[in-house]
């Protein structure tokens, strides 16, 4: 059972332009949201997080939108760098700290 | 360096061999996670300590599985008579306090031939 569903294994976008990723959640529970961004034969990096008691967060070039209603969130990035080709993972967690993580979608940036 | 420290990098172990694989967290890091990331997946939980405590195990996926943190701070997560399906990425990561993003190590390749 996926809770947190990452429906767009990949996605291209051209470098300056708006790159929009998106996730899907199942657990009312999760009141917490993050996303991390992932290099080959790395670990995951911490992006950027918001608290289910907002709607938005913004963070330079990143910015992450929450929509409770629809249990949605989406991450985007703009302008689009070539340093942003990466897999990203967005995932959840409620009180008890665990992170159940999406299955990630790899963005590479068109020069 | 600063970071979570695994090691070893890379593993190759034969079906039935018991493996060790270890976490430096981060200095002062009370709290440590280990994840297993499959091919193409998402990270996927393990188990949770706060110092030593080991509060959360649910994601271990048998009994074959073990981790420790006898001193609150280096790790250990141990998987015995191992098996081509534990063959995955073994991640560890360490945070500050409840609600801290989690730092992630580099992982241990672990393939089980």
């Amino acid at each position: 059972d996926q809770q947190v569903k990452q429906n767009s294994p990949s996605l291209s976008v051209q470098e300056g332009r708006i790159s929009i990723l998106n996730c899907d959640y199942t657990n009312s529970m999760f009141d917490y949201f993050l996303w991390y961004k992932k290099y080959p034969a790395e670990g995951p990096t911490f992006l950027i997080s918001i608290s289910s008691i907002k709607d938005k967060n913004e963070d330079g070039r990143f910015t992450v939108f929450l929509n409770k209603s629809a249990k949605h969130l989406s991450l985007h990035i703009v302008p689009s760098q070539p340093g942003d080709s990466a897999v990203y993972f967005c995932a959840a967690n409620f009180g008890n700290e665990k992170l159940t993580f999406g299955t990630g979608t790899r963005l590479t940036i068109i020069p | 360096g600063a970071g979570v420290s695994q090691s070893p990098r890379y593993k190759v172990a034969k079906r039935g061999q018991d493996v060790a694989l270890r976490c430096d967290p981060i200095s002062g890091h009370v709290s440590l996670f280990w994840y297993q990331q499959a091919l193409g997946q998402g990270p996927e939980f393990l188990t949770y300590f706060q110092n030593e405590a080991q509060l959360d195990k649910s994601g271990l996926p048998s009994d074959r599985f073990f981790a420790e943190r006898p001193e609150g701070s280096v790790s250990t997560l141990k998987i015995q008579r191992t098996q081509q399906e534990d063959s995955a990425v073994y991640l560890c990561a360490s945070s500050l306090s409840a609600y801290s993003p989690l730092h992630f190590g580099n992982g241990t390749r672990l393939t089980v031939t």
